[in-house]
């Protein structure tokens, strides 16, 4: 199994509300990523988890929260976001955290913040 | 700053035609390169990546890269290309000099006319 799925495809969610967008991945890989792309634009590296532990977080707003229940899963949990965090969310991961990484990507989770 | 610039916003091609995508990045130190590929409705996948050894890389469908060091650039090359090769490419480059940096371009649409 080479893939990684995310969930939900898309989600639309006022500005007052709590959603969590899932990330799964069996290829035993031990890096997970979290990245932000607005449309025309490439992706920009939100959070980056290592061996289950967060060990990156680019700077990113505390209305997004990352989390890894164990090394096949990982959540974006979202609360009070803004029209502007309206982008496409993609998760990767890769064999480790160094630099002799490949990244496989899901398909990405289409948010629209109303 | 730190940064990896694609030149070529949007290409236009006739089937067949040779194709040059350009990559230049403004890191210091040890780098990987990558090329990835965004087809229509897609998600992102790996064309090739570059880590050491050959500079020439070939990667898939027929797609190399070429790493010149004193150049700081990577750049994409196809001999003749296909109109399934329509999409959206972007380099990428991975560094631990400083802090771990994982930065995509910003990217190239490809169109290739039938």
């Amino acid at each position: 199994d080479t893939e990684v799925t995310q969930t939900p495809k898309h989600l639309v969610m006022g500005m007052t509300n709590k959603k969590s967008l899932k990330c799964e991945q069996h290829m035993g890989h031990r890096a997970m990523y979290w990245y932000k792309q607005k449309a025309k634009k490439p992706p920009e590296l939100m959070f980056v988890y290592s061996y289950e532990k967060l060990s990156i977080n680019e700077s990113v707003p505390s209305r997004f929260s990352p989390e890894c229940p164990n090394s096949s899963l990982l959540n974006l949990h979202l609360h009070a976001l803004q029209p502007e965090d309206s982008a496409l969310y993609l998760c990767a991961s890769s064999s480790d955290r160094g630099i002799y990484n490949e990244q496989f990507f899901g398909p990405g989770t289409r948010l629209t913040v109303l | 700053a730190q940064s990896v610039s694609q030149h070529n916003h949007h290409v236009i091609l006739s089937e067949a035609a040779s194709l040059e995508l350009g990559c230049n990045y403004s890191y210091g130190g040890t780098v990987n390169l990558f090329w990835y590929v965004q087809y229509p409705g897609q998600h992102l996948q790996l064309l090739l990546k570059y880590f050491s050894g050959d500079p020439l890389v070939k990667g898939i469908k027929g797609f190399e890269a070429e790493f010149i060091k004193s150049k700081f650039s990577f750049n994409l090359r196809k001999p003749s290309v296909q109109w399934s090769d329509t999409a959206e490419y972007f380099c990428a480059v991975s560094t631990t000099s400083g802090t771990y940096k994982y930065i995509f371009g910003t990217g190239t649409r490809l169109k290739v006319l039938a």
